[in-house]
């Protein structure tokens, strides 16, 4: 059972850029989460997709922008990057909304902007 | 709103020894409590849940207890190994009513020597 996937693993990008991110949940999960770790803190949380919405937002600019597509994966897109968006970006995925859910991370994409 | 406030680190100690890693969290209403770890250029495991109030949560040998009255989640094992050497996450999820997103404590690295 393949768990939570996310491609690339690593990508650097100028700024001003555009990027996407890609993941695919953990089979059966049908909601995911992205998440922001810069260097030596602790995961931010961007945004909740579940049932192709958005379903709650976390403190980021609106160049952060998502979806989920009916298969349950989904994207990140941040446009108009800035060097302080380079960090490893977590995609979670879980089962429904109910709090108590674990939910499964994968790897991570490493931005670097340059 | 929410938040989760760990130990600082790094917490450097010799095999066998006793661990303890103090957890805080403030939340509203009745959130679930998780420890994550991480290890190098990994994405985040989940290491053990509580759910609600006098719970423990344990795996490989670590525990953790969901206290209320000191709304506390300090992780501990009885006898650390090399192999447990990571950064160790606290996070809660579900309080004020908020389903969705996992707020992280900003990390505490363990280091195990020999």
């Amino acid at each position: 059972d393949a768990g939570v996937t996310q491609s690339p693993t690593h990508l650097i990008k100028t700024r001003g850029q555009q990027v996407t991110l890609r993941c695919s949940p953990k089979s059966g999960h049908d909601t995911v989460s992205w998440y922001q770790q810069a260097l030596g803190q602790g995961p931010q949380f961007i945004f909740q997709y579940y049932e192709e919405e958005e379903r709650q937002r976390g403190n980021f600019p609106d160049r952060f922008s998502g979806h989920q597509f009916p298969n349950y994966s989904s994207e990140l897109n941040v446009n108009a990057l800035l060097l302080g968006d380079s960090a490893l970006y977590l995609c979670a995925s879980s089962l429904g909304l109910t709090s108590n859910t674990e939910a499964f991370f994968g790897q991570g994409t490493r931005l670097t902007v340059v | 709103g929410d938040s989760v406030t760990q130990m600082e680190g790094p917490v450097t100690l010799s095999e066998e020894a006793f661990l303890t890693i103090n957890c805080t969290y403030t939340a509203t209403g009745y959130p679930s409590l998780f420890w994550y770890v991480q290890y190098p250029g990994e994405g985040l495991q989940l290491l053990l849940k509580a759910t609600k109030a006098d719970d423990k949560g344990s795996n490989k040998g670590f525990e953790a207890t969901y206290r209320k009255e000191t709304t506390s989640f300090h992780l501990e094992k009885g006898s650390v190994q090399v192999s447990d050497s990571a950064v160790y996450f606290c996070a809660l999820r579900g309080g004020s009513g908020n389903t969705g997103k996992l707020i992280f404590g900003q990390g505490t690295t363990l280091q195990v020597k020999p």
